[in-house]
């Protein structure tokens, strides 16, 4: 079955640091892959997805993802960390050979800022 | 933009209570989903339904069910709500024109004494 799996489910960076959050995937066939984010008492909403073409995609509040198919990984990266971006992060994959379209979500990682 | 709303946002329920979770969605989309979000496993799909009067179970439907009757509303049932039921119940809903992006209400906090 597929699954998605993210490193680490708690990540801590400074203000203006790097964000790297960790996915992978398992499947034999690239998947659909999307990040999702949760802030504080709201549902998710769309960062980014991949689907087809470019292995890098850009995504909304500077965020983006590349997508690596040798890795099975699709890591979600910001240059510079705001406060704005502290929020639980998920990572989801559509399989693509199973005609049921469900989202596959990883356990999620929470992402601290600090001043 | 597409809003998905779940009317309640925080319930308090007894053990052996039957519970109705309401999610209604204003876009006339024909896919809609109950996930399931506990910490540290992600969100679970409870159960989807394709189009009205059509569910079929996700991974973790033990001790729930589902009803659509109307293409906007896809309700959530506990028949006989559990502690272990006690959770965050997220609903969302996805457009065939847009097929791989749901949008998710703000979800309903249970929690069952």
């Amino acid at each position: 079955a597929q699954s998605v799996t993210q490193l680490g489910s708690h990540v801590s960076v400074s203000e203006g640091a790097l964000v790297l959050l960790r996915c992978n995937y398992s499947s034999s066939v690239p998947p659909y892959l999307f990040w999702y984010v949760q802030y504080p008492n709201q549902g998710l909403q769309l960062l980014l997805k991949y689907t087809t073409g470019a292995t890098l995609v850009k995504g909304i509040n500077g965020f983006e993802a590349e997508f690596k198919k040798s890795e099975t990984s699709f890591h979600l990266t910001k240059p510079s960390a705001h406060m704005s971006d502290a929020a639980e992060y998920f990572c989801a994959v559509i399989p693509i050979i199973q005609g049921a379209q469900k989202l596959v979500f990883g356990q999620g990682t929470r992402l601290t800022i600090n001043p | 933009d597409v809003k998905v709303t779940q009317s309640s946002r925080y319930l308090v329920k007894r053990t052996g209570e039957k519970v109705f979770l309401e999610c209604v969605q204003d876009m006339d989309h024909e896919n809609m989903f109950w996930y399931r979000q506990d910490p540290g496993l992600g969100l679970r799909l409870i159960y989807f339904s394709y189009d009205v009067k059509m569910k079929e179970k996700g991974d973790i439907p033990e001790g729930y069910s589902v009803s659509r009757e109307k293409k906007e509303r896809f309700s959530l049932i506990l028949e006989s709500a559990s502690t272990n039921q006690t959770s965050m119940y997220l609903c969302a809903s996805r457009s065939p024109r847009r097929r791989n992006v749901l949008t998710f209400g703000a979800g309903s906090r249970l929690t069952v004494l």
